[in-house]
């Protein structure tokens, strides 16, 4: 039963450094996303995907990266960080493109601080 | 664009006592779907309960409740008989018939009950 699961947990960077955060899903689902939470700001969408090779841009999609190799992995990668991509990051999937009231999924979030 | 609302940073509820969480949105759509979600203080995100907009009916899920005004544009979730272990953030979501997966998030509750 493992899910979504996201790696690392917990990250200090410097400014200018760069890294991935790793998210994988064993439920087959389409659909991921990664969200940023930020205080008072609830969660905001940064980068999703549909499927394998199809990847589309959120709310605020500036400063990272994001790929979709195969359906269980969706990285995200920040290429030069900065102390405003401070946050909490959430991985969440769902089964299924059409929408309706399907469930997201979320990993248990990373903590990224850069100093 | 959606907004989702949240106008109460903080509550408390007494342990047993019942407390309502309030939620506005904003959208030119018809067909959409709206969601609470939990987030306790290990961060994993849970569903808590969801909306159908084209059911009248207020959805109920054992001590949880939803109180939905799709004219007022209003979703608001009481907590019945509350319990210690429903103390967490509280998120409001919408979700747009035309959006995918696409959640839009408001600001969250943080809910504090007290024994």
């Amino acid at each position: 039963n493992a899910g979504v699961t996201q790696t690392p947990k917990f990250q200090v960077l410097k400014t200018g450094q760069s890294m991935t955060l790793q998210c994988a899903q064993d439920m087959n689902h389409e659909y991921m996303s990664w969200y940023r939470q930020d205080p008072g700001m609830g969660l905001r969408l940064i980068h999703y995907s549909v499927g394998a090779g199809i990847t589309d841009q959120g709310e605020v999609p500036n400063g990272y990266n994001v790929s979709r190799s195969t359906t269980e992995d969706f990285p995200l990668r920040l290429l030069s960080a900065a102390p405003s991509q401070t946050s909490v990051y959430f991985c969440a999937s769902s089964v299924g493109l059409t929408g309706g009231a399907r469930e997201l999924f979320f990993g248990e979030g990373s903590r990224l601080t850069v100093l | 664009a959606q907004t989702v609302t949240q106008s109460q940073p903080e509550m408390s509820v007494q342990e047993a006592e019942t407390v309502t969480l309030s939620c506005t949105y904003d959208t030119s759509e018809s067909d959409y779907y709206l969601f609470w979600y939990k987030q306790p203080p290990s961060r994993q995100m849970i569903l808590v309960i969801r909306q159908e907009a084209y059911k009248q009916q207020n959805a109920t899920e054992n001590r949880f409740s939803v109180n939905f005004q799709k004219a007022a544009k209003s979703f608001s979730l009481k907590i019945s008989d509350s319990q210690l272990g429903d103390a967490a953030m509280y998120f409001c979501a919408y979700k747009g018939a035309t959006s995918g997966s696409r959640l839009t998030f408001g600001e969250g509750t943080q809910l504090t009950v007290n024994p």
